[in-house]
C-alpha cells in the first residue's frame, strides 16, 4: 500500500507570496495517479487537481500541480486571502482499489 | 447540478450499529461508471477512505475497517448507505460521502463532488 507523506505539516505565507506544499509517495504512483484537495474550516474538501497537473473545473491557473518520481507539488503561485486552508493529496490504487489521503498541510497567514 | 447530502445520527453508544445515508441527486447510479464513496474525518485528523459502491453493485472496503463496514444502493430513491457495526469513541468524526469521477480507470481516479459531511460523535 502506497503511503503519501505531506510537507510541511504547516506553512505559515503572507497574501501575495508563493505556496509550495509537498506529497511524496512510499513508491512510484503509476501514472501520475494522484489528486489534491482544499478544505477550509467546517467545509468538504473541494477538488483542486487531478492526474498530478490538471486543474479541476473553476480552478485558478494560481494553483499548478506537478510531480518528479515520488515526489508531487501543489504550487499557489500568489495567494490570496481565500486559499488559506488545509491542502490534501490523494492517491489511487486499483488493486484492489483504495484510496489513500495525505495527512494535510495546513496553509495559514503569517 | 451534482448535489450530495449525508443523514443519521449525530449520537451513538459504543457497540452499535451506525447506519448513514448519502441521498444525492444530478446523475444516477444506474448509469455507468458511476460511483460514491464514503470517506470519514476524525477531528482536527486527516480524510480517511472508507468504502465505495459501483454502478454495477461492486463493493469496495477499506482493509483495515473492512469487517465493520457494509455499503449498499438504492437506485430509485438516489440513495448509498453505509452502515458500521460496533461502533467506538474512536470512530467520532465527519463522515463525508463524495462522487467518484466518471472517468475513473485503473489510471486516474478521484472524488469530484462531496456532500457537506455529518457529525457522529460515538459516546456512552
Amino acid at each position: 500500500e502506497i503511503v503519501l507523506t505531506q510537507s510541511p505539516g504547516t506553512l505559515s505565507l503572507s497574501p501575495g507570496e508563493r505556496a509550495t506544499v509537498s506529497c511524496r509517495a512510499s513508491q512510484i504512483v503509476p501514472n501520475s495517479n494522484l489528486a489534491w484537495y482544499q478544505q477550509k474550516p467546517g467545509q468538504s474538501p473541494r477538488l483542486l487537481i487531478y492526474g498530478a497537473s490538471t486543474r479541476a473545473t473553476d480552478i485558478p491557473d494560481r494553483f499548478t500541480g506537478s510531480v518528479s518520481g515520488t515526489d508531487f507539488t501543489l504550487t499557489i503561485s500568489r495567494l490570496e486571502p481565500e486559499d488559506f486552508a488545509v491542502y490534501y493529496c490523494q492517491q489511487y490504487d486499483n488493486s484492489p482499489p483504495r484510496y489513500s489521503f495525505g495527512q494535510g498541510t495546513k496553509l495559514e497567514i503569517k | 447540478q451534482v448535489t450530495l447530502k449525508e443523514s443519521g445520527p449525530a449520537l451513538v453508544k459504543p457497540t452499535q450499529t451506525l447506519t448513514l445515508t448519502c441521498s444525492f441527486s444530478g446523475f444516477s447510479l444506474s448509469t455507468t461508471q458511476m460511483r460514491v464513496a464514503w470517506i470519514r474525518q476524525s477531528p482536527g485528523k486527516a480524510l480517511e477512505w472508507l468504502a465505495r459502491i459501483d454502478w454495477d453493485d461492486d463493493e469496495f472496503y477499506s482493509t483495515s475497517l473492512r469487517a465493520r463496514l457494509t455499503v449498499s444502493k438504492d437506485t430509485f430513491r438516489n440513495e448509498v448507505v453505509l452502515t458500521m457495526t460496533n461502533m467506538d469513541p474512536v470512530d467520532t468524526a465527519t463522515y463525508y460521502c463524495a462522487r467518484i469521477s466518471p472517468t475513473c480507470n485503473i489510471n486516474s481516479c478521484y472524488f469530484d463532488y462531496w456532500g457537506q459531511g455529518t457529525m457522529v460523535s460515538v459516546s456512552s
